[in-house]
């Protein structure tokens, strides 16, 4: 059967730490993975998306990377924040989906001063 | 820009009784996404619309659920009647088509209407 897994429902780490969130799946072949943020009460907020033929992408203190082979993308967020605690999700495309998102379940990251 | 609009933020209703979701997305998405969300879990697709088809419903529980946007612009989810289990978050989401990263662009969700179902 198909799945997403994120490693771990919650993560706890400390201020100015690289928090690393992984993201698994089985019987998918992906055209395209995204993560999001979601705060508590609030929708999904896009964070990166990153295409099957790309290594590795970069925005601010963001990182993601994405691993066909594997089949595994890691999420970091370098020099972390109490204001990055949030939950965050993976999400799928399929090819050939049309452009449908399947997220995994998310990971709750909480940073401690 | 205004987001992706949703009301009622809150909805409490007992089992058996009718219950609508409204949902205005940003001005100029053509595609709109319902999604249904429960506690600890990412979100699940229930419909896709592309303007006004519906062309994806595939996951809709249509014994019970029906969704329509006849304009290609709002739209509305209905469950009638309710049951125990549909108590969850009902996200709202658009996108539209971005001619540099191609059709799989990232969504705007809007912040969601709670059902709970007594």
């Amino acid at each position: 059967s198909q799945k997403i897994e994120q490693n771990s429902e919650a993560l706890n780490i400390q201020e100015g730490k690289t928090a690393t969130l992984t993201c698994n799946y089985t019987n998918y072949s992906p055209a395209y993975l995204q993560w999001y943020r979601q705060d508590p009460g609030r929708g999904p907020v896009f964070l990166l998306l990153i295409r099957e033929n790309e290594k590795e992408k970069r925005k601010e203190r963001l990182k993601v990377t994405f691993d066909t082979t594997l089949k595994q993308s890691l999420f970091h967020i370098t020099a972390s924040q109490p204001a990055d605690s949030a939950t965050y999700l993976c999400a799928l495309v399929k090819g050939g989906s049309q452009g449908n998102l399947i997220f995994g379940k998310g990971t709750k990251l909480s940073v401690k001063p | 820009e205004a987001g992706v609009v949703q009301s009622p933020r809150y909805k409490i209703i007992e089992k058996k009784q009718p219950v609508a979701f409204w949902c205005n997305p940003i001005s100029g998405h053509n595609t709109l996404y319902w999604y249904l969300q429960n506690l600890g879990q990412g979100p699940e697709l229930l419909i896709r619309y592309e303007n006004e088809e519906a062309v994806d419903d595939s996951q809709l529980p249509k014994d019970r659920f029906s969704a329509e946007r006849l304009k290609g612009v709002d739209s509305t989810l209905k469950i009638q009647p309710a049951e125990l289990g549909d108590s969850a978050v009902y996200l709202c989401a658009s996108s539209s088509p971005n001619l540099t990263s191609g059709r799989y662009n990232e969504q705007f969700f809007g912040p969601g209407t709670r059902l709970t179902v007594l």
